[in-house]
């Protein structure tokens, strides 16, 4: 029963470039959440998305970032033109969806964003 | 504006003793609460949660208490272990009768001593 799954786990880029952050969700999850964790700090939120939707995207930049969740494969947050603060560990998290009360979310292991 | 509170960065005990992680919250709309376990290069591991309708949940070592009226939640872990050696997240996240958004603290880095 594999995890959450991010790719790449580590990514290098340029000043400029884009970058593209892959996430596939726990098996049986539709709900997918994008934090970002900048040095010596918690977790961020950054955007909340369900298959084709993004029902929350109150944590993202207004500029440069984008994410989707589309009916067939991986959750992608997108980067564009990146900067030097863009550099961070980006985290996935999944959970199943339901009516009850349980919210616990299931954590990629990260992909690590160098700009350099 | 800091909603979820972790004061201590640190905490170092000794093995077979109780550890004991401290969380402070300002967001009266939270009501449920969670911990996660974080290694170095790996991502969060959720361990134990608590909803508001509580004040005590248990599960095997790791014991979380909430006390609503003071905004406030611990984790005690006992014994410790060496293994437990990592930074642990307080997480919280409002009603909506649905999945929602964890707004974590800075996170407290435990060792354990041997």
């Amino acid at each position: 029963n594999a995890g959450v799954m991010q790719n790449p786990r580590h990514l290098v880029r340029r000043r400029g470039q884009e970058a593209r952050l892959r996430c596939s969700p726990m098996k049986g999850h539709s709900h997918v959440y994008w934090y970002r964790q900048l040095p010596e700090e918690g977790l961020k939120f950054m955007v909340y998305l369900q298959k084709e939707n993004i029902i929350d995207e109150s944590g993202m930049p207004k500029e440069r970032f984008s994410a989707e969740f589309p009916k067939e494969g991986p959750s992608i947050l997108r980067i564009q033109q990146v900067v030097r603060g863009d550099s961070a560990a980006y985290f996935c998290a999944s959970s199943l969806r339901t009516g009850g009360v349980s919210y616990e979310q299931y954590f990629g292991p990260g992909t690590r964003l160098t700009v350099t | 504006d800091q909603q979820v509170k972790q004061n201590s960065p640190s905490l170092s005990v000794q093995e077979g003793r109780i550890s004991i992680l401290n969380c402070d919250y300002t967001n009266s709309m939270f009501d449920y609460f969670l911990w996660y376990k974080k290694y170095p290069a790996e991502g969060p591991t959720f361990l134990i949660s608590i909803s508001s309708i509580k004040d005590k949940n248990e599960d095997g070592r790791f014991t979380v208490f909430l006390n609503k009226s003071a905004k406030h939640l611990s984790l005690h872990i006992v014994p410790s272990q060496p293994g437990d050696s990592a930074v642990y997240f307080c997480a919280a996240s409002p009603s909506s009768g649905a999945n929602s958004k964890l707004t974590f603290g800075k996170g407290i880095t435990l060792s354990v001593r041997p």
